[in-house]
């Protein structure tokens, strides 16, 4: 069974500050790793894709990916209050139709 | 920029009753899939869906529940004899031939009475 593991927290931390998401997963065949971030209620929304190894910025969002270590990282700077949310860890599974496994998600708080 | 649509938002179902799940995908996506999130659970796969065929499908994914492309644009999920475990959210999503990025619709929350 290929599982994907994160913490469910809930993760509290104050406005402004930076918020680390960590996630580890099994299938070492993987070569796409995503983060959503889930509202209450609502669909997963696609905020983050990482595909090799090292870090990958997009405005206060940064991915990270260790293959080696089967591990991949959200951070999230400047924390908000908008940012409150479960943060769900993606991964592919190899081959041409890529299913998509995901972890159970870490719960976000931002304290303002 | 265009989105993922789902029908109906909010479904209600006597237990044993067929339902009917609508999505219209994004215009050019030719991957898609069907997943499920129980209340306060993850996200499960439950079906791929590639040229008018099912590519793969989860143990969830039984007897009871089918899926087709009946036009250009819809794409659905028909549960035959709903099971009170099936109440959850249902989400489409759908990605391009060149993308391994999958885009979710709003989804549809299922209530099996």
């Amino acid at each position: 069974q290929k599982e994907v593991e994160q913490n469910s927290g809930p993760l509290s931390v104050p406005e402004g500050a930076i918020a680390s998401l960590n996630c580890t997963y099994s299938d070492r065949g993987s070569q796409s790793f995503f983060w959503y971030r889930q509202y209450s209620g609502k669909s997963p929304e696609l905020i983050m894709s990482i595909y090799s190894n090292g870090d990958k910025e997009d405005g206060r969002f940064t991915a990270q990916l260790n293959k080696a270590s089967q591990y991949v990282s959200l951070l999230i700077r400047d924390s908000q209050p908008s940012d409150s949310a479960t943060y769900l860890c993606a991964v592919n599974s190899p081959g041409g139709y890529q299913k998509v496994t995901f972890g159970t998600g870490t719960k976000l708080q931002v304290i303002p | 920029e265009p989105e993922v649509t789902q029908t109906p938002s909010h479904q209600v179902t006597q237990m044993g009753q067929e339902v009917i799940l609508r999505c219209v995908p994004i215009s050019n996506h030719l991957y898609f899939y069907w997943y499920r999130q129980i209340l306060g659970q993850k996200v499960e796969f439950l079906v791929s869906f590639y040229n008018n065929e099912i590519s793969e499908k989860s143990e969830i994914f039984d007897d009871q529940f089918s899926v087709e492309r009946p036009d250009g644009s819809n794409f659905t999920l028909k549960i035959r004899s709903t099971k009170l475990e099936d109440s959850a959210m249902y989400f489409c999503a759908g990605r391009t031939s060149g993308s391994h990025e999958q885009y979710f619709g709003p989804g549809t929350r299922l209530t099996v009475t």
